[in-house]
Formats: C-alpha cells, structure tokens, sequence
C-alpha cells in the first residue's frame, strides 16, 4: 500500500463545476503539499499547510491531521486548471531532511 | 514567491555521453536541494539530498557514480548523468529549500526532459 493516496486518478469536469481531489496518507507527517503539474511537466507549489484550511483565488486546500486526510477544491473550474495535481507530505519521523513522499497524482481535465 | 530555475529544459544526448543539468535558486539562498525523477504517468522519486559545501546523500537504489550532484555554492546545484543510457532518460525536477532543516517548504524548478538514444 503507497503511503500517500489520491483519489480520484483521473477526473473530467465541466468549466465551472465545484471539484474536490482527495489525499490520504498513512504516516505521521509535520506538512502537506499540494502541487500542480502542467502537461510541459513544470511544477508549482499551490499549497503547504500542516493543520485547518489556507485558501488562495479558487482554490482550498482543507487537512484533518487526526484522520490522515486532505482535500483540494477548486470552486468555479476552468479550462486552465487542467493539471495533474499532486499530494505530497513531509514525515514527522523518518526520511531525510524533509523530502517528500509523493502521491500518483490526480489528472484534471476541464472542459469549456 | 521564490523561483528555482533549471538549465536546460530539455536535451537530447547520445547513448553514453554525459550530460550535466543546472539547478539555481534565484532569489534565495538554498541550503538544501533536492533531484527527483519522473518516469512517465508515475509520481516524482527523490534520487538525493543535497547540502551546500557536503556530499550528497542518495536514496536507496540511486547509484552515485552515474548521478553526481554538485552543491558548490547557495544557489547552484548540478546534477550530472554520466555514461547516459536510454533507461536513464527521465523528467529530472529539482527543488531548493532555504531554511533550517525543520521546515518542508520547498520551490521546485520547472523541470529537466532527459531522452538518451
């Protein structure tokens, strides 16, 4: 079993639907990442947040650190929100200097 | 927000050439860096941790002879593929973080296409 788990792996979504990617993880983590990866493969930092809810424009990012569990929304989709989005977490123990464990990732496409 | 950048966003090189890929931080100092790669449809592995001014430290599985990293200074690390071979061929990501080692902020740079032939 992966130690970070997204669901759903793939998601269609018409513009402006309400969307929610999940991630759950099985270790004790200090921080959760949420990333978005471009098709060109670049990624982006969208969010790092190791309790409650940080909102940046559309997106929310909400973490239940007892139930091991993430969400991001992402309200009024668009078109350029198709992106692979990626949970990562930072372990509380273990690891090597804060590297990250990755989830497979959750590819989004909206279409107009 | 800080920016990583990477040099260069893509090459194409000879089945046993080496080939060099730049990672620089450009509005931070970095104290740690970090080289991931990515295999088609597959999540980001981490290949080695990076401290200016030490030696890098690989993950299990990752031979450091093949994959030299080179952490010379706050806002450069290289990684080189040497004797490259079409299994290496990869999307390489590095990240940089800039402060102490209790922090997981990173900034990942846009990405290195490698395709060995």
């Amino acid at each position: 079993k992966n130690e970070v788990e997204q669901s759903p792996q793939n998601l269609t979504a018409q513009e402006g639907e309400f969307i929610t990617i999940n991630c759950s993880y099985s270790v004790g983590i200090s921080a959760l990442h949420w990333l978005q990866q471009h098709p060109g493969g670049g990624i982006v930092s969208l969010f790092m947040l190791s309790s409650g809810k940080k909102k940046h424009g559309r997106l929310i990012a909400t973490i239940n650190i007892q139930e091991k569990h993430s969400s991001l929304h992402i309200t009024a989709s668009h078109p350029r929100d198709s992106a692979v989005y990626i949970c990562a977490v930072g372990m509380r123990y273990g690891g090597s200097q804060g590297n990250l464990i990755f989830g497979k990732g959750t590819k989004l496409s909206v279409k107009p | 927000g800080a920016v990583v950048s990477q040099h260069p966003s893509w090459v194409i090189c000879k089945s046993g050439t080496s080939v060099k890929i730049e990672c620089r931080s450009l509005d931070f100092q970095a104290t740690t860096m970090f080289w991931y790669r990515q295999f088609p449809k597959q999540s980001l592995m981490l290949m080695a941790t990076s401290n200016e001014g030490s030696k890098a430290t690989y993950e299990q599985g990752v031979e450091k002879d093949k994959f030299l990293i080179n952490h010379a200074s706050l806002t450069l690390s290289t990684l080189t593929v040497t004797s490259a071979h079409p299994e290496d061929s990869s999307f390489y990501i590095c990240s940089a973080r800039d402060t102490p080692a209790s922090s997981y902020e990173q900034y990942f740079g846009p990405g290195t296409r490698l395709t060995v032939t």
